[in-house]
């Protein structure tokens, strides 16, 4: 089954709203990151975050490992925030990344 | 900042014909790995490399191969594409912490095989 749920899938906010996307994972890990991926395709990444709370600017990401989660808050939300995110996890004992699908995010001005 | 490039950034091929997309990096990092984006799969690891001359497969290597000849260089090859092999295709790279490094990633090659 699918090691990595993000939710939710599709997203409409105003532009000014906060968002809150979750990352749910089925397997063990040893580190969670946090990608966006830009409307044309590229990949950023946005956050390394193995556990605790993470800052940058708007966007904060949360991993709890215990409770096998992780979550990006994105406040004040802006039209140029649009496009997908994307969590990856790094299963333990391998060297392999798992990605989730991703939750397509679109902000209306 | 990290520099991946893959080239080419678009190609149709054929089906049974071989196609090789290829990775280039400027970060000096010992892994590289290549993944392939789906709608509705998100990204899936084909191959990937800790070190030149070597590679190792990932979750889904059946039809490709995969080419380390340098630090710097790391090659996909579809030796006889077909059609389940249309996607996108991203090359990433990182650091000597692997997987659990951050992955820096080039701007993807689409694939649409005929």
């Amino acid at each position: 089954g699918q090691q990595v749920q993000q939710s939710p899938a599709s997203l409409v906010l105003q532009e000014g709203e906060n968002a809150e996307l979750q990352c749910n994972f089925s397997t063990s890990l040893n580190s969670m990151q946090w990608f966006y991926q830009r409307p044309g395709g590229s990949l950023v990444s946005l956050f390394y975050n193995p556990s605790g709370t993470k800052h940058s600017g708007r966007l904060t990401s949360t991993t709890v490992i215990k409770e096998r989660r992780s979550s990006l808050h994105i406040s004040s939300s802006q039209t140029t925030d649009s496009g997908t995110y994307l969590c990856a996890l790094e299963r333990s004992n391998t060297n392999k990344v798992v990605f989730g699908t991703g939750t397509r995010l679109q902000v209306l001005p | 900042e990290a520099a991946v490039t893959q080239s080419p950034r678009s190609k149709v091929a054929v089906t049974g014909g071989k196609v090789t997309l290829s990775c280039h990096q400027t970060n000096n990092h010992d892994y590289m790995y290549w993944y392939r984006q789906d709608t509705g799969h998100g990204l899936r690891l084909i191959h990937y490399s800790y070190v030149a001359d070597s590679t190792e497969k990932g979750d889904i290597p059946d039809g490709y191969k995969a080419s380390r000849p340098s630090q710097e260089n790391f090659s996909l090859i579809l030796e006889l594409a077909s059609l389940s092999q249309t996607a996108v295709y991203f090359c990433a790279s990182s650091d000597f912490r692997g997987a659990g490094d951050t992955q820096y990633f080039g701007p993807g090659t689409r694939l649409l095989v005929l």
